[in-house]
């Protein structure tokens, strides 16, 4: 399975600011993705990032909101903007290869608390 | 509304017994089901997988069945550990979704001495 780093792991931000996060693939992967898990709550599919293309973002996200990037294979950021205490969360990025009956895997999150 | 649901968000078994998870869903569509279990400060790790032409799937202590008419799966570890304590997230994935998860809420497992 390929190995996935995120960065930060965790931070601390004031409201109204902005924070990127980092995901680094291992290897080339077909498709990533970013999930929130906010607290006590399950992991909810932000959006796909598309290579080379505006991201696929789910029903309740919007990019203004969670700017996404994807430059090559092995890479994405993911911004979380304009932040309010309710974008305290756990941030994900998962990657898989897209085929069927494949498993996604998952790096180590991001746990961003906004004050 | 939650396609995906674990009714317990906890369950409390003692080392070298039977755990069982349990996991509904509600869409039709899903066609390929796994599990993940995620220790804290850690992103979810994946454990088995099953697909919706089969009913059962084993890997070492644990097995993970599957009733499409109930929309009912289940995940079984036998013989329990302390280090199997963690959440675990049931998931679901549409055929064709590449690989776009929709989570449970997830159970608390421990494992007691």
């Amino acid at each position: 399975s390929a190995v996935i780093s995120q960065k930060p792991s965790r931070d601390i931000c004031q409201r109204g600011t902005s924070l990127t996060i980092q995901c680094q693939v291992d290897s080339q992967v077909t498709m990533m993705f970013w999930y929130r898990q906010q607290p006590g709550q399950s992991l909810t599919l932000i959006a796909t990032a598309n290579q080379g293309s505006e991201a696929t973002y789910e029903s309740g996200f919007v990019i203004d909101k969670f700017p996404i990037s994807r430059p090559n294979l092995t890479f994405s950021t993911l911004t979380v903007s304009n932040m309010s205490p309710e974008d305290s969360s756990i941030y994900l990025c998962s990657v898989g290869e897209g085929g069927m009956n494949t498993e996604a895997f998952f790096g180590q999150g991001t746990r961003l608390t906004v004050v | 509304d939650q396609q995906v649901k674990q009714n317990s968000p906890s369950l409390s078994v003692q080392e070298g017994r039977i755990s069982i998870l349990n996991c509904d869903y509600t869409n039709s569509m899903f066609d390929y089901f796994l599990w993940y279990k995620k220790y804290p400060a850690e992103g979810p790790t994946f454990l088995i997988s099953i697909s919706s032409i089969k009913d059962k799937n084993e890997d070492g202590r644990f097995t993970v069945f599957l009733n499409k008419s109930a929309k009912h799966l289940s995940l079984h570890i036998v013989p329990s550990q302390p280090g199997d304590s963690a959440v675990y997230f049931c998931a679901a994935n549409i055929a064709g979704g590449g690989n776009k998860l929709t989570f449970g809420t997830g159970t608390q497992l421990k494992v007691e001495l």
